[in-house]
């Protein structure tokens, strides 16, 4: 089963901390990408990992992707309103490289 | 910047009627998906589309499911008897190249509500 499960579910927190969201699989990954999406649009994309132990920076945003291809985490720095919104991680697996799976996202609201 | 264009926004459909969803991917890219979000949960794979043929999909992407490239510029969904179930957003998106690790570029999705 390829199946990418994220955790927490929902996490509240006031602007300027910091918060760590986890994507983790029994299955290795080929790549693993973060999404954000906002209510009535599509995801959008953050940024792809594909070598295991990989760490990319976008800002505040720090993304890493397990040594053994089977996780990532987005770690946010000081978190501001905007950020407010659903993270998603998706991966596709070298058996299947056109067929991406979704996890069910975290939730993220960031109180002013 | 160029972007993925689904319509409509909002379909609604009495059941057991056919759809259509029609998605406008971003000129140059060759590789083409369908998704769908159920309300409340996770977003769901159905078919991944590259040189007019079907690369991969779910097996939720069955026999009431079929996709087309009619022209140039369109990629549609079509359901041919729709169910109550099939009521969701569903998301169209497409990249320059495969591989899955491609980044994707998704349209804002067509709500279909089956009635």
């Amino acid at each position: 089963t390829q199946l990418l499960e994220q955790s927490p579910q929902f996490l509240s927190i006031q602007e300027g901390e910091n918060l760590t969201v986890y994507c983790n699989s029994s299955s290795v990954f080929s790549s693993l990408q973060w999404y954000r999406q906002e209510p009535g649009e599509g995801p959008v994309l953050l940024v792809t990992v594909v070598t295991g132990g990989e760490v990319k920076k976008l800002k505040r945003l720090t993304f890493q992707f397990g040594d053994a291809r089977k996780d990532s985490s987005l770690h946010i720095t000081a978190a501001q309103p905007g950020d407010t919104g659903l993270y998603l991680c998706a991966g596709s697996q070298e058996t299947s490289y056109d067929k991406v799976i979704f996890g069910p996202g975290t939730s993220l609201s960031v109180i002013p | 910047e160029p972007e993925v264009t689904q319509t409509p926004s909002h379909q609604v459909t009495q059941m057991g009627q056919e759809v259509i969803l029609r998605c406008v991917p971003i000129s140059n890219h060759l590789y083409f998906y369908w998704y769908r979000q159920i309300l409340g949960q996770k977003v769901e794979f159905l078919v991944s589309f590259y040189n007019n043929e079907i690369s991969e999909k779910s097996e939720i992407f069955d026999d009431q499911f079929s996709v087309e490239r009619p022209d140039g510029s369109n990629f549609t969904l079509k359901i041919r008897s729709t169910k109550l179930e099939d009521s969701a957003m569903y998301f169209c998106a497409s990249s320059d190249w495969g591989y899955g690790n491609q980044p994707q570029h998704f349209g804002d999705g067509t709500r279909l509500s089956i009635l």
